[in-house]
Order: C-alpha cells, then sequence, then structure tokens
C-alpha cells in the first residue's frame, strides 16, 4: 500500500532555535499534504494544507510565520518550527491523499523543545 | 461546520470481553466520509476503517464490525473478544472532498489480562 514518511521520528531542540520536519510520500505523487498536531492525550488538529507550487493554507489560529511550510515537489512537503518555544512541542503528523477519501499518515514527528 | 464526538474518554475491560466505542458526527453536507483509526502508544495511527455516506452497509473485518446509521449520525466501533493488543486510543474522523480531517477526541481502550 501506499507509505508516507517523516524525519526525523524524534527530535529535541533549545528554546528559539528551528527545527525543519520532512514529510515524503514513497511510492506516489501528493499534489497536497496536511499536517497535523496532536498535544499529550488530546486529538488531532489540523494545522494546514500544503499545495504543490503554491502557499499553503493555514487553519484559523495557526501562524503562519511560525510553521512554514514548503511543498517543494510532488512527493515532499516540510514544516519547519521556527523559534521554536516549549509550548511548540507536539507531535507532529503529516498526511497525504490518495484516490477519493482515503488518506496515508506519514508515523509522525515528536518534537520536545527545551 | 462539521464535528465528530466520541463521548467515552477511557474504556476498560477485561481480555475477551467486547467493548463499543461511540461516535456521532454533524454535518450538512450529503456526501462525506467516515474513518476509523487505530494509535498505538507508538503514535502511528493504523487506519481502520473508511465509508462514505452512501454507503450504509455494516462492515465486519475479523473481530471488528462497524455500524454506521445515518438516521442518527451514527458511526460506532465494536471490537469482539478484545485482547491485550487492542489497548489504544481509537479516533473517529470525518472528511469532506477536501481531504481534511476532523477528527473526535478519542476513546482510550484498556485491555486487561
Amino acid at each position: 500500500g501506499a507509505v508516507v514518511s517523516q524525519h526525523p521520528s524524534r527530535v529535541i531542540c533549545k528554546s528559539g532555535t528551528s527545527v525543519k520536519i520532512e514529510c515524503r510520500s514513497l511510492d506516489f505523487q501528493a499534489t497536497t499534504m496536511f499536517w497535523y498536531r496532536q498535544f499529550p492525550k488530546q486529538s488531532l488538529m489540523l494545522m494546514a494544507t500544503s499545495n504543490e507550487g503554491s502557499k499553503a493554507t493555514y487553519e484559523q489560529g495557526v501562524e503562519k510565520d511560525k510553521f512554514l511550510i514548503n511543498h517543494a515537489s510532488l512527493t515532499l512537503s516540510t514544516l519547519t518550527v521556527t523559534s521554536a518555544h516549549p509550548e511548540d512541542s507536539s507531535f507532529y503528523i503529516c498526511s497525504a491523499p490518495l484516490g477519493l477519501g482515503e488518506q496515508y499518515f506519514g508515523p509522525g514527528t515528536r518534537l520536545t523543545v527545551t | 461546520a462539521q464535528k465528530v464526538t466520541q463521548a467515552q474518554t477511557e474504556i476498560s475491560v477485561v481480555e475477551k470481553e467486547d467493548v463499543t466505542l461511540d461516535c456521532v458526527y454533524e454535518t450538512r453536507d450529503t456526501t462525506y466520509y467516515l474513518f476509523w483509526y487505530k494509535q498505538p502508544p507508538s503514535g502511528e495511527l493504523v487506519f481502520l476503517i473508511r465509508r462514505n455516506s452512501f454507503d450504509e452497509q455494516n462492515e465486519i473485518s475479523g473481530r471488528y464490525s462497524w455500524n454506521f446509521q445515518k438516521s442518527t449520525s451514527s458511526f460506532n466501533f465494536t471490537i469482539t473478544a478484545s485482547q491485550v493488543v487492542d489497548s489504544a486510543v481509537y479516533f473517529c474522523a470525518l472528511s469532506f472532498n477536501d481531504y481534511k480531517l476532523s477528527f473526535g477526541a478519542g476513546t482510550t481502550v484498556t485491555v486487561r489480562a
């Protein structure tokens, strides 16, 4: 079946630094990818839609200058958390749709900001 | 606006018991998709089922079964003869043709040996 990978799986960074998370569709092309965030013991919340070749669209309340999204190719979307703070510590998951209604999720990236 | 409600926060059962997870959704659209995902402690989401709004047939897959009732806007999930490996958080989700998923709050299932 279709596979979506994420890298890194875990990252620890210091407050004020930036972290880049990659999301790749391994055996299919994805003109659209989605980024979700999950705080501990909470549900997944959609952050933004990553669009290949154009700007990402962000959900209400998500700071676009803080969470930079780049979808440079049909198989790669990156999420950069800029000037990270402890409150950005979370589990970040990407997904890519394939076919009507089908969605494939990456394994997630656990970010810890110290 | 769409909304998914999983009223059960936590369910604890003893192995071999059946467990039913409730999911109620709200939408004004006539075309939509419903999903169930399992999230074990590793965090990775495991896809369980997808149903479109025009297919109300119930489904059984091994020990898993799903009951979709549009009349009550519910899409409930039953694990029969639960096992310790079924312990996880289970999410119900809703999407439309834009593929964006709205997740319920999740239900934590603990199966004790």
